[in-house]
């Protein structure tokens, strides 16, 4: 079955104890992504990566690193997290002749972080 | 200039309505417009998307109507189903881009 999964679906840690969410796609996809979501602000793009290697900034990438070392896993790394990193993690892929948002992204089940 | 604003926030309809969510864009370059539909505990999903070169799209009940000149485009679900009941998101990106820009979505409840 063609899926995105992410690992944990739910995690409650403590401030300053560095996690990493982990995302895979079984679907051979150039490009991934990820994003968070808060209520009243919608899906907000965190980091991309257009292929193994290359990976940029989104639109809130304070406090978050990312790595693409193989074309199926994009990980999300908090190092320090902070009570404002509570939220609702998606990692998407999609494919095209060369990636990109502009095909479909398909969505994991979400991973819901809170940061006590 | 990077913004999609979405409207309304919430959205309450009865069975058989035409519930309509609206976007507006800023940026001008922006050329492909895609709507995304999530169920609750689930990840947005892909519903429907558009160009600019139509001003409508449909697919079964759900159709995307595209103002290019007001940068505006809208989703009407006909018949709506309690089923329909969900959260949905605008977007918009260049159609060769890298980067996605996402309303703040709208929260559309069927009544039975």
């Amino acid at each position: 079955e063609a899926q995105v999964t992410q690992n944990p679906r739910y995690l409650i840690t403590v401030t300053g104890k560095k996690l990493t969410v982990t995302c895979s796609q079984n679907m051979n996809h150039e490009y991934m992504s990820w994003y968070r979501q808060d209520p009243g602000l919608g899906l907000r793009q965190i980091y991309y990566s257009m292929n193994v290697e290359v990976t940029d900034k989104g639109d809130v990438p304070e406090g978050y690193k990312v790595s693409r070392k193989e074309k199926r896993n994009f990980p999300l790394i908090l190092e320090s997290p902070s009570p404002n990193q509570t939220s609702l993690y998606f990692c998407a892929s999609s494919s095209g002749m060369s990636g990109g948002p502009y095909n479909e992204q398909f969505f994991g089940p979400g991973t819901r972080l809170t940061v006590l | 200039q990077q913004q999609v604003k979405q409207s309304p926030q919430s959205l309450i309809v009865q069975k058989g309505g035409i519930p309509i969510i609206n976007c507006a864009y800023e940026n001008t370059a922006f050329d492909y417009f895609p709507w995304y539909q999530q169920f609750p505990g689930k990840g947005p999903a892909l519903l429907i998307a558009i160009r600019p070169d139509v001003s409508e799209k449909k697919e079964g009940r759900f159709t995307i109507s595209f103002n290019k000149s007001a940068k505006q485009f809208s989703l009407h679900i006909m018949d709506s189903q309690p089923g329909d009941s969900a959260t949905y998101f605008c977007a918009a990106s260049l159609w060769d881009g890298d980067k996605i820009i996402f309303g703040k979505g709208t929260r559309l409840h069927i009544l039975p």
